[in-house]
């Protein structure tokens, strides 16, 4: 199993509309999770970190879900300008400080 | 806002050059990262360091080299520049210690190509 997995997308979705995605790891042990964005030749940027339960900011609400271990991204009211990848950050199972980073979501919000 | 510079942005070389790029962090962070990416493609890590004088190799080979002489300063140099090393090289940073020590931040990148 890979340590980190998500959902290449993309998925298409009208403006105003709400979009979840998940992410699933395999470190059990993990603490910290982040969810990053990056736009189209640009460089990724942190978005949320999710430490415990969820987290939320504005129409952006991160979750972690322990038990079945996976993060999750939700969107509220998608605007146009939310159209980018989402990467999903996670710790490695290893003693290191290299972060894993997830192939990322890809969404695109229509008019 | 995160203060980590990376140049070149851009940067259109021949094949067999000697190229260097430079990245530089104003945070104070222990931890460097040198990642891969291709367009539209995923990140790879080919470099990082704990700090000063430490280097090491991440997870997709590559042929380039780095150095970690001071802490603000993590360059990488490709001796002899080909084709397949077209893409953009991404510098990144992090602090030392739990929770959000471990939050990234990404410079804007340099974009490589080799003809």
């Amino acid at each position: 199993r890979k340590e980190v997995e998500q959902d290449p997308g993309p998925f298409n979705v009208p403006e105003g509309a709400t979009v979840a995605f998940n992410c699933t790891y395999s470190n059990s042990a993990s603490q910290s999770f982040f969810w990053y964005r990056q736009d189209c030749r640009k460089e990724p940027k942190l978005l949320m970190s999710v430490y415990s339960s969820g987290n939320e900011d504005g129409r952006f609400t991160a979750q972690l879900n322990r038990a079945s271990q996976y993060i999750s991204l939700l969107i509220r009211d998608s605007k146009l300008s939310d159209s980018a990848t989402y990467l999903c950050v996670v710790p490695p199972m290893d003693s290191s400080y290299k972060l894993i980073f997830g192939s990322g979501t890809r969404l695109l919000v229509r008019p | 806002e995160a203060d980590i510079y990376q140049t070149p942005r851009y940067l259109v070389i021949g094949t067999g050059k000697k190229i260097t790029l430079e990245c530089s962090q104003t945070m104070g962070h222990d931890k460097m990262y040198w990642y891969q990416q291709d367009p539209g493609m995923e990140l790879h890590l080919i470099h990082y360091s704990y700090g000063v004088n430490s280097t090491e190799k991440g997870d997709l080979s590559s042929e380039s080299t780095v150095s970690r002489i001071r802490t603000e300063h993590f360059p990488l140099t490709l001796e002899s520049a080909r084709p397949s090393h077209t893409s953009q090289y991404l510098c990144a940073s992090s602090e030392t210690g739990q929770g959000s020590g471990n939050t990234i931040y990404f410079g804007e990148g340099s974009w490589l190509t080799v003809v």
